[in-house]
């Protein structure tokens, strides 16, 4: 199937872990996203990427450090988890094209920290 | 800096009725506009986009959006509600030489049998 999919689902983890989540697209984009949505379920971005080059790094703590290895790959290491980083992290991509191209969404990775 | 309301936190319609979900965005050029369906436990789907042209977009499972720029609006809108479409449905906003969408706080649509 073609798709943006991320892995894991759901992940739990302690209060100063590290932890990371991945995400893959198959559908020959050139911009990967991460999305964070908190409990009120508001979406906010974090990070884009263009041809493994970062584009948008939002007011995000340097905890978070987003790695691209390729184009079809844009995963998500979190250092020091805090209780406040709970959240649902979406990865995303879009097509080549400017800005105006909508954004395909993964599932999701539902983050507990305990 | 782009902004997007959806003043509706939660919207009940009773299964058949129409519906219509608000949408005001800020942005000070023609924007990009989206609207995406979040069902429980899922990703987004994207339901239609405006670019520009045609101000009435469709879009899937029978939704349509119009683009009004003296409002700075772009209601969804559908006839005939099923209960399928129950879910969180989000629009948002994409700005010239930003890759990346501004979405408003979403709207709930709970619908009755």
């Amino acid at each position: 199937d073609t798709a943006v999919s991320q892995t894991p689902k759901y992940l739990v983890t302690q209060m100063g872990n590290d932890k990371s989540i991945k995400c893959e697209q198959n559908l020959g984009h050139d911009t990967m996203y991460w999305y964070k949505q908190d409990s009120k379920k508001f979406l906010k971005i974090m990070f884009s990427y263009n041809n493994k080059e970062l584009i948008i790094n939002e007011t995000v703590p340097n905890r978070f450090s987003p790695k691209s290895p390729d184009k079809a790959h844009l995963n998500l290491h979190i250092n020091s988890l805090e209780l406040g980083d709970s959240a649902v992290y979406f990865c995303a991509s879009s097509p080549p094209g400017g800005e105006n191209t909508e954004a395909f969404f993964g599932q999701g990775t539902r983050l507990t920290v305990v | 800096a782009q902004s997007v309301t959806q003043p509706d936190i939660h919207i009940t319609v009773s299964e058949g009725a129409s519906l219509e979900l608000r949408c005001n965005y800020s942005y000070g050029a023609t924007p990009y506009l989206f609207w995406y369906v979040q069902s429980p436990g899922q990703g987004l789907q994207l339901l239609l986009k405006y670019f520009s042209g045609d101000t009435l977009v469709q879009g899937i499972k029978g939704f349509e959006a119009e683009f009004k720029r003296s409002q700075s609006s772009f209601n969804l809108r559908k006839p005939s509600v099923h209960w399928s479409d129950a879910a969180e449905y989000f629009c948002a906003v994409g700005a010239a030489g930003r890759r990346a969408l501004t979405f408003g706080s979403g709207t709930r649509l709970q619908v009755q049998p």
